[in-house]
């Protein structure tokens, strides 16, 4: 059974780069069935996509986080990961790694519409001197 | 940009109620809408995709509907487990709605 678990430093101080991984077990990383994604929740707020990739290194971002992010994958060690430059307090949040199915394209081009399949547990990521 | 409007943000009903949640875009969307219930400390667990398929697992209690700019969750009769908060979520940019409490009177 398709697991996932984020790990990472739950510390991180302003102006730094946020890294987390998200190792996934009970299946293969490198299939077509699924995007990999990343998603953030702040304290008692709602949930924002921040971006997603395939196995074969294609990327989408959020466009609000864009010019901050990467998301990388590593296939021999079936984990991606997020990184998160120039952080600040706003970037405090639970950081969740999830499966994405596609089950759709956008007219006209090569553009996936997913729904987010499977959720890891979560890690929470504090910002703060 | 494409903003999704819960409603309400929060609600309180028995067991055994009927509860419906609304999620509306501000453009149309077709079908590309995706429904989420969260528990307090766990990750959302997805309910229903593409507005109205029941993801395999998940109760027949709950069901979607809606197309275009409007969308409803519905909870047939509401148990105890299903005390929580739903999101929903559109596919063309990813984004959640603001969430739904749902809650014991």
């Amino acid at each position: 059974q398709l697991q996932l678990q984020e790990s990472g430093p739950g510390l991180v101080k302003p102006s730094e780069t946020l890294s987390l991984t998200c190792t996934v077990s009970g299946g293969s990383i490198s299939t077509s069935s699924y995007y990999w994604g990343w998603i953030r929740q702040p304290p008692g707020k709602g949930l924002e996509w921040i971006g997603s990739i395939y196995y074969s290194g294609s990327t989408y971002y959020n466009p609000s986080l864009k010019s901050r992010v990467t998301i990388s994958v590593d296939t021999s060690k079936n984990q991606f990961s997020l990184r998160l430059n120039s952080v600040t307090a706003a970037d405090t949040a639970v950081y969740y790694c999830a499966s994405l199915v596609t089950y759709s394209y956008a007219s006209g081009s090569y553009t996936p519409y997913w729904f987010f399949a499977l959720w890891g547990r979560g890690t929470l990521v504090t910002v703060s001197s | 940009d494409i903003q999704m409007t819960q409603s309400p943000s929060s609600l309180s009903a028995s067991v055994g109620d009927r509860v419906s949640i609304t999620c509306r875009a501000s453009q149309s969307i077709s079908r590309y809408l995706n429904w989420y219930q969260q528990k307090p400390g766990k990750a959302p667990n997805l309910l229903i995709y593409a507005a109205s398929s029941l993801q395999s697992g998940v109760p027949s209690r709950f069901s979607g509907s809606g197309s275009g700019t409007d969308f409803t969750l519905t909870i047939g009769s509401l148990q105890p487990e299903d005390f929580a908060t739903y999101y929903c979520q559109e596919s063309y940019t990813n984004t959640f709605g603001g969430g739904t409490k749902v809650g014991i009177k």
